[in-house]
């Protein structure tokens, strides 16, 4: 069974900082990984989908990035703003299986 | 439609008693997932539909769970003789893998549905 861990589970910074939340899978056999936010008390919002033949992804202030022999992949926020605050999530998909298994997240609080 | 639409959004139930809870997904979305998600955690997958076919059960955690999308719209997962046990999250999400609506497997999740079994 596929594990994901998200490391931290949660993170404190300044406004401007540049931060990146991390995602580690065990198996590497994937389809795609997902990176969503989760405000508060809402569903979540996909951010950015990585396909398993892609490296990165880029939109606006926020890089994905996937490594699949190390099992790893991060997102880069750049410039934090406090709008950015909410918890983070990360998906694997696998070949093997239509199913998604999602992290427990990183809750990112930035300060103004 | 705009978007994933779920109702209720909230549901308090005793211990016992049948729910059942509707998904709409994104119209012209083919696939369809449920999910349970625990606070502080994230969604655990329970199923998945492909158009009124459901592809994978594996995850719905006894016989009381069920769910049906019968014309490849619409689903409801039922959860019969509900326990304290099953009080959480109630996540749906759709997406298209491909064809018309050209998505690459991007998932749009509903706002949920909170369920409090008493």
């Amino acid at each position: 069974k596929q594990e994901v861990t998200q490391i931290p589970a949660a993170l404190s910074v300044p406004e401007g900082e540049n931060l990146v939340l991390n995602c580690s899978f065990t198996d590497s056999a994937i389809y795609n990984l997902q990176w969503f936010r989760q405000d508060p008390g809402k569903g979540l919002t996909s951010l950015l989908l990585i396909q398993s033949s892609q490296r990165e992804q880029t939109s606006g202030r926020l890089n994905a990035s996937l490594d699949k022999s190390s099992g790893r992949s991060t997102l880069y926020i750049a410039a934090s703003q406090p709008g950015d605050s909410a918890t983070y999530l990360c998906a694997v998909k696998g070949y093997n299986f239509n199913k998604f298994y999602f992290g427990s997240g990183t809750k990112l609080n930035v300060k103004p | 439609g705009a978007g994933v639409s779920q109702s209720p959004r909230y549901k308090v139930t005793k211990r016992g008693q049948d729910v059942a809870l509707r998904c709409d997904p994104i119209s012209g979305h083919v696939s369809l997932y449920w999910y349970r998600q625990a606070l502080g955690q994230g969604p655990e997958f329970l199923t998945y539909f492909n158009y009124e076919a459901q592809q994978d059960k594996s995850g719905l955690p006894n016989d009381r769970f069920s769910a049906e999308r019968p014309e490849g719209s619409i689903s409801t997962l039922t959860i019969q003789r509900t326990e304290q046990r099953d009080s959480a999250m109630y996540r749906c999400a759709s997406s298209s893998p491909g064809g018309l609506l050209g998505s690459t497997d991007t998932q749009y999740f509903g706002p949920g549905t909170r369920l409090t079994v008493l």
